[in-house]
């Protein structure tokens, strides 16, 4: 039992090129969330999902998509990076039945 | 809007000591709230969660409270040890929504 994973853990990219990071959780969790940690600024939510095939907006969605095509996956895009994407990304999933929130060990993206 | 916040920034203690940290929230209607740990460069750790129909939760050493007509909970350490130094975050779900809303955190010296 994994719990959920992050894929990369650390990525830097030059401004304008896209990438995709992976959230996978073996929990069998209904809800999955992408947050993003900046200094001084605690966690702010990207997008969320609550379903398979589900998404929605959260607090700082510009410049990011989702998708969540497997219960399982939750995968976050960047389209065209920027340097204000210089960030720590992390996952969290939750069970509908208790809604405590675990989370991924963290991406650290930084955008040049 | 639910606004999150957690007082003071940061805390030293001696060794020893019983502390207690603060979460304030601006709308009382809540679904849950959940204490979290995060040590330097890692990923956070479940501590504590409360359900809106619940005032109080205990694990070992922790206990975190909730007044939801007050908009405050606190999470209070027993007998500090330099082991608990982190950044204890709360965040906070308000009902109705499945979005999360972080507090900033308290960043925790335990001195030996």
């Amino acid at each position: 039992n994994a719990g959920v994973t992050q894929t990369p853990k650390f990525r830097v990219l030059k401004t304008g090129q896209s990438m995709t990071l992976l959230c996978a959780q073996d929990m069998n969790h209904e809800y999955m969330y992408w947050y993003r940690q900046d200094p001084g600024m605690g966690l702010r939510l990207i997008h969320y999902s609550v379903g398979e095939g589900t998404t929605a907006k959260g607090e700082v969605p510009d410049g990011y998509n989702v998708s969540r095509l497997k219960k399982q996956n939750f995968l976050l895009g960047l389209e065209s990076a920027a340097p204000s994407q210089t960030s720590v990304y992390f996952c969290a999933s939750i069970s509908a039945s208790y809604n405590e929130q675990f989370f991924g060990p963290g991406t650290r993206l930084t955008v040049l | 809007k639910q606004e999150v916040t957690q007082i003071p920034a940061a805390l030293s203690v001696p060794e020893g000591e019983n502390l207690v940290l603060n979460c304030s929230f601006t709308d009382s209607a809540i679904y849950n709230l959940q204490w979290f740990r995060q040590d330097p460069g890692k990923g956070l750790t479940s501590l504590l969660l409360i359900q809106s129909s619940q005032r109080e939760q205990t694990s070992g050493r922790l206990n975190a409270s909730l007044d939801k007509s007050s908009g405050r909970s606190t999470l209070y350490i027993a007998a500090s040890q330099p082991g608990d130094s982190a950044t204890y975050l709360c965040a906070v779900r308000t009902s109705g929504t499945y979005k999360y809303i972080f507090g900033t955190g308290t960043r925790l010296k335990v001195l030996a």
